[in-house]
């Protein structure tokens, strides 16, 4: 059973870069979310997919932000003019349909802004 | 709306000594909650969850918690903590079909020797 993977695990860019982040969810997961965690802080929501559609968005997710899922497998998550506000950790997780199915993490991607 | 409230963002127990981690939560709708642990660098692993079921969950690693409905309280409970149970443990709810978790700002649980 292989879990959740994310690609790269550390980015370090400079700010104004454009960054994209990879997220695989555990195969037969059609749920897949993202969640933005910064130092001392418990993760917060970005955005959640079904299969290939985008269903929420959270106001967290500023228009430099863009996220998706083409085929309802891997999906990306793009940040766009980086700021330092960006550096924290990405995590992305997934789930299979279900109220009660809990969501799965990956170990994240952590962005550092220079 | 659904929020977290976990009570002490940091908790010393001796090895051996009883581990409780605090979670208060609100939700508008029947909650289903969570307690995640995170070790440093990585990301979030699921320990139990509470889906209106039996009201004490057990988990891995010899976690267990018990859900109150008239405390709003989800309190993470070990009998006798280990020195590879010191980690950051976060709480979480979730409301109905509502899909994103909620979390609290987590509790470093740290175990001395």
């Amino acid at each position: 059973d292989t879990g959740v993977s994310q690609d790269p695990r550390h980015k370090i860019t400079k700010r104004g870069q454009n960054v994209t982040f990879r997220c695989d969810p555990i195969s037969e997961h059609n749920r897949l979310y993202w969640y933005r965690q910064t130092l001392g802080q418990g993760p917060e929501f970005l955005t959640y997919f079904q299969n290939e559609a985008q269903l929420e968005k959270s106001r967290l997710l500023s228009d430099r932000f863009s996220a998706e899922r083409p085929k309802g497998s891997f999906s990306t998550l793009e940040i766009q003019r980086t700021e330092q506000g960006d550096s924290a950790m990405y995590l992305c997780a997934s789930s299979s349909t279900g109220e009660e199915e809990p969501q799965h993490f990956g170990d994240g991607t952590r962005l550092s802004i220079l | 709306a659904q929020s977290v409230t976990q009570l002490g963002s940091h908790v010393s127990v001796s090895e051996g000594a009883l581990v409780l981690l605090r979670c208060n939560y609100s939700s508008s709708v029947p909650p289903y909650l969570f307690w995640y642990v995170q070790y440093p660098n990585q990301g979030l692993q699921l320990l139990l969850k509470y889906t209106s079921a039996a009201t004490l969950v057990k988990g891995i690693n010899g976690f267990e918690a018990e859900f109150k409905k008239s405390e709003t309280s989800f309190h993470l409970t070990k009998p006798s903590a280990h020195m590879s149970d010191a980690a950051e443990y976060f709480c979480a709810v979730r409301g109905g079909s509502n899909y994103k978790l909620t979390f609290g700002k987590g509790t470093l649980l740290t175990v001395n020797p």
